[in-house]
């Protein structure tokens, strides 16, 4: 099954700075999401963005969609040492037989160090 | 507090025993899942069920199983076969199933699985 693809698998950045990471993936989508997981915990879902929006925001969060080139970005403005965590992003290409299957990628690891 | 519980946190077994992973939700979810995660990989999925008394294998299916009594639990059994069980293994719920793709996934805090 199709899987996206994070860029970079880590990212080390000071309290204050943002932190860009990108998602690349395969085949078409019906929508894109990400995903933090925090050190020996579960997935905790942090935004959603369908294939016919361009650009998503919830908080210090700003989610873009470029269907065209098949990415997405995350970006987490004014970043804290809390949010210090692995970020995942999930597309739900076709698996087959109909069934669009959730898939992930590796994660980027991301340290905001204060 | 709705969510997913996920017990126990830490399990360590002996090769070749079978072990039940157990997985509740208290969030009247339709779908369950079940993925393995280690480390350095993204998450792969185990198994799914869109509905009580069906389910259906993932992209790793072999030498686990599951079943779906009920719509609060989806417990999964990590048989002798799996050749290399010794993981971490999420335990996730959603509205509804894959058909419709705008369900996010509510997520337990996992089970450390090693077997020796």
């Amino acid at each position: 099954s199709q899987q996206g693809e994070e860029d970079p698998q880590a990212l080390s950045i000071q309290e204050g700075e943002n932190a860009t990471m990108n998602c690349s993936y395969k085949t078409s989508i019906n929508n894109l999401q990400w995903y933090r997981q925090n050190s020996g915990r579960g997935l905790v879902h942090l935004i959603l963005i369908r294939s016919n929006e361009r650009e998503k925001h919830s908080g210090r969060l700003r989610v873009t969609l470029d269907t065209s080139k098949k990415s997405s970005s995350l970006l987490i403005t004014a970043s804290r040492a809390a949010d210090t965590a692995s970020y995942f992003c999930a597309t739900d290409g076709d698996s087959g037989a109909g069934s669009y299957q959730l898939t992930f990628g590796k994660g980027t690891k991301l340290s905001v160090i204060p | 507090d709705g969510g997913i519980t996920q017990s126990p946190k830490y399990l360590f077994r002996k090769e070749g025993q079978n072990v039940t992973l157990s997985c509740e939700q208290n969030l009247n979810h339709d779908a369950m899942y079940w993925y393995r995660q280690d480390p350095g990989q993204g998450l792969r999925l185990i198994y799914y069920s869109q509905i009580v008394n069906d389910f259906q294998k993932g992209d790793i299916a072999e030498g686990y199983s599951v079943s779906r009594e009920k719509k609060e639990s989806f417990p999964l059994t990590v048989t002798s076969a799996q050749k290399n069980p010794t993981a971490f293994y999420l335990c996730a719920s959603s509205t509804t199933g894959f058909m419709d793709g705008n369900s996010p996934l509510h997520f337990g805090n996992g089970t450390r699985l090693t077997v020796t």
